[in-house]
């Protein structure tokens, strides 16, 4: 299977601590993209990082990028409840543009 | 900001009966896509759509479905006969550029409830 695999599942973490996610992979990649979802909502995209790319940085979002690992991370510093969501780490790869999904880390922030 | 737009929102059907789920791509886009995330589970990639023909489709994506980009600003997604089984949440992307790292951004979703 070609798709990203979170870890951990889920985490709780109180309010201004650093959240961090990882992502597995199998296959070559062209790029790898974080997404959050709440709950029952759409995906919105957060990063985009490409495979020649080893660090990316948006606001309070930090992603790596290993491909000698397979792996990626995706650091929230100064977590805020807001920041309460799904986290999907998705694999882009081949000339059509389609994304294979991980299952998600589920985050919660507590206040 | 443009953003891709679903409608409905909800959509309850019968079993049995036809749905087509309605996406407006954001304009200067020229892949599109349709998702579904099942409850509870991850999300899978249906189908790629560039240059008015499918360029990609995944296993579940059989003759049950098909879809459509009628005119300059509309994709659809068919199902046909639906099953119990086919609801999930649907959801419509739409990027700049296939293949060359481009962002796909995704629309709020379809919730489709088949009874």
């Amino acid at each position: 299977s070609q798709q990203g695999e979170e870890d951990p599942q889920a985490l709780s973490i109180q309010e201004g601590e650093n959240a961090t996610m990882n992502c597995s992979y199998k296959t070559s990649i062209n790029n790898l993209q974080w997404y959050r979802q709440n709950s029952g909502r759409g995906l919105v995209h957060l990063i985009l990082i490409r495979s020649n790319e080893r660090e990316k940085h948006s606001g309070r979002l930090r992603v790596t990028l290993d491909t000698s690992k397979k792996s990626s991370s995706l650091l929230i510093t100064a977590s805020r409840a807001a920041d309460t969501a799904s986290y999907f780490c998705s694999i882009g790869s081949g000339n059509t543009g389609k994304l294979i999904f991980g299952q998600g880390t589920t985050l919660q922030v507590k206040p | 900001e443009p953003e891709v737009t679903q409608t409905p929102s909800h959509q309850v059907t019968q079993m049995g009966q036809e749905v087509i789920l309605r996406c407006v791509p954001i304009s200067n886009h020229l892949y599109f896509y349709w998702y579904r995330q099942i409850l509870g589970q991850k999300v899978e990639f249906l189908v790629s759509f560039y240059n008015n023909e499918i360029s990609e489709k995944s296993e579940i994506f059989d003759d049950q479905f098909s879809v459509e980009r009628p005119d300059g600003s509309n994709f659809t997604l068919k199902i046909r006969s639906t099953k119990l089984e086919d609801s999930a949440m649907y959801f419509c992307a739409s990027s700049r550029q296939g293949f060359m790292n481009t962002e796909a951004f995704f629309g709020q979703g379809t919730r489709l409830t088949v009874v």
